[in-house]
């Protein structure tokens, strides 16, 4: 079945500075892919998602790439603000209902 | 916030129980999805329901089991509670199925000792 992993699992930046995770999925015939963030005792709360006709999309200081050929799409942040640390997973879309796959999650810490 | 709402917020049991927790979608969402999120791992898929009937199941057993009500609400019931279900339950819906995107509620923590 399909399987999605993340790397890094930990990631530490200064403010300020860009922020990148990435992803590989399995399954070539997923088709969407979005990107929650957890905050720590809340639910995942969706902050960008890309579908598979779109290689980039931008919104304000996030981005998402993906590359089909390469089964890999990653989140970009940049100007990174305290308020980003948190925990941030990427998931991909399976089978006909659109469930949704998830990796093991990236811890991102956001040094002041 | 999302508008998806659940209860209790946590919950404590023991092995052999069974527990009942509820999931309030957003208004003229047809869909829900519920997943289980261990202690520092990502959501595992348990099943979608839309329009009251069962529409996937992940790789959970049959004493997981759900109900959708016309009302937007929903439960997802576990018998025979065992250690491993300790877990974050999450509830998530969306206007339909296909492509649609998925909002989360806050989950329930469930602890069985």
């Amino acid at each position: 079945g399909e399987n999605v992993e993340q790397h890094p699992s930990t990631l530490s930046v200064q403010e300020g500075d860009s922020a990148v995770i990435k992803c590989t999925y399995s399954d070539s015939a997923s088709n969407y892919f979005p990107w929650y963030k957890q905050e720590l005792g809340k639910g995942p709360q969706l902050i960008i998602d890309i579908r598979s006709n779109v290689g980039e999309k931008k919104d304000q200081r996030i981005a998402v790439t993906l590359n089909k050929t390469a089964k890999h799409f990653s989140l970009h942040i940049t100007e990174t603000q305290p308020e980003d640390s948190a925990v941030y997973f990427c998931a991909a879309s399976m089978g006909s209902n659109y469930q949704l796959i998830w990796g093991a999650g990236t811890k991102l810490i956001i040094k002041p | 916030e999302t508008g998806v709402t659940q209860s209790p917020t946590h919950l404590i049991k023991t092995r052999g129980q069974q527990v009942t927790l509820r999931c309030s979608s957003q208004s003229g969402h047809n869909t829900v999805s519920w997943y289980q999120q261990a202690l520092g791992q990502g959501p595992q898929f348990i099943f979608q329901y839309y329009r009251e009937e069962e529409n996937g199941r992940g790789n959970f057993p049959p004493r997981f089991s759900g109900l959708q009500f016309p009302n937007y609400s929903s439960e997802l019931n576990v018998n025979a509670l065992e250690l491993d279900d300790s877990a974050l339950y999450l509830c998530a819906s969306s206007p339909g199925t296909g492509k649609d995107t998925q909002y989360f509620g806050p989950g329930t923590r469930l602890t069985v000792l």
